[in-house]
């Protein structure tokens, strides 16, 4: 069974830093591309980054030079490293394969 | 950058009504689009991909049309447990994979 469990979010005053961890099982990250898809409270979804099965990456406008993804094989998982985090940033943030989303992870940032 | 427009933003409707939502992509994306449904507190789940092939254990009353700009997701008997917000998603070529704006589904 694919399930994908996100971990990471909380609260973070803004220019700081924040790494978000989705653990994959039933099946291997590497192998796919998988996305990161945030909602900010009471808005609908924003397609936030994706890294092909190559390794080649893509970013969102809003959040290019700020925000990294990336993969580790060993332990299968995908993470989103996030600095210099702003108000805007504030949403729910989902991982996904396309077809197969975890839960979601909330990121509030405030001071 | 491909702009996604999805109408209408809500929409109300009675239990096994026929219910179209519309999505319109700013360019030319063959067949390449999702449809999620959401509800309230959880995560989107995919119900169509490339357009109008539906995902395996979804309900036969809901299925998606269209090709290149214009595009349809229809449910053809509205159940109450299809209240959800849909959204469409295209996955043409390059990123950005933009999502419509989605549309509120209520029971009228």
């Amino acid at each position: 069974e694919v399930q994908l469990v996100e971990s990471g979010g909380g609260l973070i005053q803004p220019g700081g830093s924040l790494r978000l961890s989705c653990v994959a099982s039933g099946f291997t990250v590497n192998n796919n591309y998988m996305n990161w898809v945030r909602q900010a409270p009471g808005k609908g979804l924003e397609w936030v980054s994706v890294i092909y099965s190559g390794g080649a990456t893509y970013y969102a406008d809003s959040v290019k030079g700020r925000f990294t993804i990336s993969r580790d094989n060993s332990n299968n998982t995908l993470y989103l490293q996030m600095n210099n985090l702003r108000a805007e940033d504030t949403a729910v943030y989902y991982c996904a394969r396309g077809d197969s989303w975890g839960s979601g992870t909330l990121v509030i940032v405030s001071s | 950058d491909i702009q996604m427009t999805q109408s209408p933003s809500s929409l109300s409707a009675s239990v096994g009504d026929r219910v179209t939502i519309t999505c319109q992509a700013s360019q030319d994306i063959s067949i390449y689009l999702n449809w999620y449904q959401q509800k309230p507190g959880k995560a989107p789940k995919l119900l169509i991909y490339d357009a109008s092939i539906l995902k395996a254990g979804v309900p036969s009353r809901f299925s998606g049309s269209g090709s290149g700009t214009d595009f349809t997701f229809t449910i053809s008997s509205l159940q109450p447990e299809d209240i959800a917000t849909y959204y469409c998603q295209q996955y043409h070529d390059l990123p950005p994979f933009t999502f419509g704006q989605g549309t509120k589904l209520e029971i009228k």
